[in-house]
């Protein structure tokens, strides 16, 4: 997990509040995403992006946005914190995979909406 | 709808004997997989890869194979080590609406090495 920063690790939000997750990579990547992490379900995308300026949604991006103003930084803001987003979430930074590189994971920031 | 299946939760192993795991995908896409390792309260760590061009990768006692027939592939860990009790998600990726940002992942295999 050397090189991508995720912050908060632990966090209990009240049901509407807002929050962000930080995330910095220190690897001078062009691809960075966020996952969450629900039991039984694998990880999701929730958001990604090829590079600065440029984001995209992924399979579950509803309450949730995303910038990226900068390549090192990718901050995933919750607008109005619900019970159904408490889960794990993990940033991911990443080259090209076909040049042979891969892709880091963030060691996880655990959400709990009440 | 999901494209990558990991039909066992759970997977018990002696140490010393070999683990296979097994992961299914539906989409013929797919042209790039990757196997992930992951301890409890922690980010998943890559393990090992392989191109849909190939069909099989090695990397000391991980093997992966790829069957594009069948959609299928397997990790291999031989021998198997206690230190390798975790989750192990596989992966897949897209090569036209897929990049290094959108991993396609599988629900994991728990692994248990016993002595």
């Amino acid at each position: 997990n050397a090189g991508v920063t995720q912050t908060p690790k632990f966090q209990v939000l009240k049901t509407g509040q807002s929050m962000t997750l930080q995330c910095a990579q220190d690897m001078n990547h062009e691809y960075m995403s966020w996952y969450r992490q629900d039991p039984g379900m694998g990880l999701r995308l929730i958001h990604y992006s090829v590079g600065a300026g440029i984001t995209d949604q992924g399979e579950v991006p509803n309450g949730y946005n995303v910038s990226r103003s900068t390549t090192e930084d990718f901050p995933l803001r919750l607008l109005s914190a619900a019970p159904s987003q408490t889960s794990v979430y993990f940033c991911a930074s990443g080259q090209r995979l076909h040049s042979g590189n891969t892709i880091y994971f963030g060691e996880g920031s655990w959400l709990t909406v009440v | 709808d999901q494209q990558v299946k990991q039909n066992s939760p759970s997977l018990s192993v002696q140490e010393g004997r070999i683990s296979i795991l097994n992961c299914d995908y539906t989409n013929s896409m797919f042209d790039y997989f990757l196997w992930y390792k992951k301890y409890p309260a922690e980010g998943p760590t890559f393990l090992i890869s392989i191109s849909s061009i190939k069909d099989k990768n090695e990397d000391g006692r991980f093997t992966v194979f790829l069957n594009k027939s069948a959609k299928h592939l397997s990790l291999h860990i031989v021998p198997s080590q206690p230190g390798d009790s975790a989750v192990y998600f596989c992966a897949a990726i897209h090569p036209f609406t897929g990049t290094a940002s959108k991993l396609t992942f599988g629900t994991g295999t728990r692994l248990q090495v016993t002595l």
